[in-house]
């Protein structure tokens, strides 16, 4: 089946430690975002890319960073900076420059301790 | 992009149809706007994208009048699996809606 996997689906981190979101997609989308949503809030855009090898950063890029080294996959890093990572986050391609219509992964649910 | 505006929440029962308006007053020439539903712990789902005028499709209505400052995404006879966050979006065709913010949302409560 096509679509997106996100894992792991549910992650702790200790603080001050750096943890990887994976992202993988099998719709040959070129785009593809990730966006941050914390409870009982919208989602904000923290990375986005449209082709390989070269990404954007959205409104809330601070604490992480990316890379689109392969068309299926946009890895999202939580590093240390970031100051409240605990949130779910959630990874969208989009296949079609003449729509706006995202697909989403499941989440993946980061809880620091 | 255009800031987005919607109400909070909305109430509704069963068989209702219901109407969730979004501002989007400086929205430009080529913006284009999109409706999203979420349910709990799950990504976003897209319902339906629009210029002006009415657009369709088998699950919602959208109405933009002419101004396009606003738009109504319009829900016949929902149902209590309606029961989700609704999200209006602004995207530029130009980019090809490279840059896609979602709002806070409506989030919509349907009660038998």
């Amino acid at each position: 089946d096509g679509g997106i996997t996100q894992s792991p689906k549910y992650l702790f981190r200790k603080e001050g430690q750096n943890v990887t979101l994976s992202c993988e997609q099998n719709l040959n989308h070129d785009a593809m975002y990730w966006y941050r949503q914390d409870p009982g809030q919208g989602l904000r855009l923290i990375y986005y890319s449209q082709i390989v090898n070269d990404f954007q950063k959205g409104d809330i890029a601070e604490g992480y960073s990316v890379s689109r080294e392969k068309k299926e996959s946009f890895p999202l890093t939580v590093t240390s900076a970031q100051k409240n990572p605990t949130a779910f986050y959630l990874c969208a391609s989009k296949g079609n420059r003449t729509t706006g219509e995202l697909f989403f992964g499941e989440g993946s649910r980061l809880t620091v301790l | 992009l255009a800031k987005t505006t919607q109400p909070i929440s909305m109430d509704s029962y069963e068989g209702q149809e219901v109407n969730i308006t979004c501002s989007h007053n400086n929205i430009a020439t080529n913006d284009y706007i999109t409706w999203y539903q979420q349910f709990p712990s799950q990504g976003p789902r897209f319902i339906i994208q629009g210029y002006k005028t009415k657009v369709t499709n088998e699950v919602a209505s959208l109405f933009i009048p002419a101004d396009r400052k606003s738009s109504t995404l319009s829900l016949p006879r929902v149902s209590l699996s309606d029961t989700a966050v609704y999200y209006c979006l602004v995207g530029d065709m130009r980019t090809g809606f490279q840059k896609l913010v979602f709002g806070t949302g409506t989030r919509l409560l349907v009660s038998p």
